[in-house]
């Protein structure tokens, strides 16, 4: 599995849009880059994946460069309720099997 | 509640001692992991099961931990003589399609 690099922590008001970025340079054409989330004292959760185009769902937006070598993940309107640890991985599911290899992830705390 | 339960939630437990938890996943789900999660660390793959075959172990999972999911529905996972150095969280994940994976809330284990 490609390695990830997210920052250790970040900031964001309440209401405002929260863009969470990872680095992950030495992706192959084969993997899917996935965010997780952690709230504090809960497992993880699933929140999106993609592997070239950009991706929304309810929770949140996935936005992949052209090269793949980095994303962004947006939560669009972030609550206190979105404080966590953001999780992005990077993984070949269909050759390497289904574990997740988590790195460290960004701290994401929303302030009032 | 991601429908993935986990009991105990809570194990203290002396050196020296067997503990078992147990990990109910969604009842649909072929697939079934185990994590382990040390505090401020993200979690770390152990074990994964896809119905009742034992696919995968990581080199963390030491003779002294076992797991089984007999029946391909719920799986236990044990631990021998503990060892202070296995105070951690431990969580459970179950999946269907390839892409999601739904983690229960864990169970959080204190080696005194």
């Amino acid at each position: 599995d490609a390695k990830t690099t997210q920052p250790p922590s970040m900031d964001c008001a309440e209401g405002r849009a929260a863009n969470l970025p990872c680095n992950h340079s030495t992706i192959s054409g084969n993997e899917y880059v996935y965010w997780y989330r952690q709230i504090h004292s809960q497992g993880p959760q699933y929140i999106i994946h993609g592997l070239k185009n950009n991706e929304t769902n309810e929770m949140a937006s996935l936005i992949i460069t052209e090269d793949r070598k980095s994303s962004t993940l947006i939560l669009p309107h972030a609550t206190l309720r979105d404080t966590a640890v953001y999780y992005c991985i990077a993984k070949d599911i269909y050759n390497q099997g289904g574990k997740l290899i988590f790195g460290q992830g960004t701290e994401l705390s929303v302030k009032p | 509640d991601t429908g993935v339960s986990q009991d105990p939630r809570h194990k203290i437990t002396k050196r020296g001692q067997n503990v078992t938890f147990r990990c109910d996943p969604i009842s649909e789900h072929n697939r079934l992991y185990w994590y382990r999660q040390t505090l401020g660390q993200g979690p770390e793959f152990l074990t994964y099961f896809q119905n009742e075959a034992q696919l995968e172990k990581s080199r963390l999972l030491s003779d002294r931990f076992s797991a089984e999911r007999p029946k391909g529905s719920f799986s236990t996972l044990e631990i021998q003589r503990t060892e202070q150095g296995d105070s951690a969280m431990y969580l459970c994940a179950s999946s269907l399609a390839l892409h999601e994976q739904f983690f229960g809330p864990g169970t959080r284990l204190t080696v005194l």
